[in-house]
């Protein structure tokens, strides 16, 4: 089956900064990676998601690439807000969803 | 829209007891899956409907969890007996295929003493 590393499991940042957080996937057959962001005690809410025929995709101040050779994708926050505190989620999907660790992003006012 | 529905969102009750969560996906959603998370951790599947079909059930333990979906709308996930490291949140999503937008419920988190 699918395995999904994610890093970094914590991450602070001052406000204003950047946050990087990458994700690598095993299965060449996934074709959609979606990120979540979980607020403590929250439902995870889909915040971004690029398709296997896309290298990158952005939102504002999100944005996703993925390097599907590599077999990898990561998250790009620019311009972070203490309001983007919270848990993301990187996911790898063929019909089954298949979820990374978690990352802790702090950012500090 | 509603979104997906879950209830309860807490239980606590105390080991070897039986117990229940029931989850209402989007409307036209035909695919539902039932997610664990642990505290810190992602979530990790339990088992995916295709209508009222379950697809992968490979990770549910089957000696003390059940779940069905009968009408291929809602489903329930039940577990007994529970055990102290059942404690956890349970998770409820749906999507309209296996490759399409996955939605949560805002979860039932379990307590068991």
């Amino acid at each position: 089956g699918e395995n999904v590393e994610q890093h970094p499991s914590t991450l602070s940042v001052q406000e204003g900064d950047s946050a990087v957080i990458k994700c690598t996937y095993s299965d060449s057959a996934s074709n959609y990676f979606p990120w979540y962001k979980q607020e403590l005690g929250k439902r995870p809410q889909l915040i971004i998601d690029i398709r296997s025929n896309v290298g990158e995709k952005k939102d504002q101040r999100i944005a996703v690439t993925l390097n599907k050779t590599a077999k990898h994708f990561s998250l790009h926050i620019t311009e972070t807000q203490p309001e983007d505190s919270a848990v993301y989620f990187c996911a790898a999907s063929n019909n089954q969803f298949y979820f990374g660790t978690g990352t802790s992003l702090t950012v500090i006012p | 829209e509603a979104g997906v529905v879950q209830s309860p969102r807490y239980k606590i009750i105390e080991k070897k007891q039986p117990v229940a969560f029931w989850c209402n996906p989007i409307s036209g959603h035909n695919t539902l899956y039932w997610y664990l998370q642990n505290l810190g951790q992602g979530p990790e599947l339990l088992i995916r409907y295709e209508n009222e079909e379950a697809v992968d059930d490979s990770q549910l333990p089957k000696d003390r969890f059940s779940a069905e979906r009968l009408k291929g709308v809602d489903s329930t996930l039940k577990i007994q007996p529970a055990e102290l490291g059942d404690s956890a949140v349970y998770l409820c999503a749906s999507s309209f295929s296996g490759a399409n937008v996955l939605t949560f419920g805002a979860g039932s988190r379990l307590t068991v003493l």
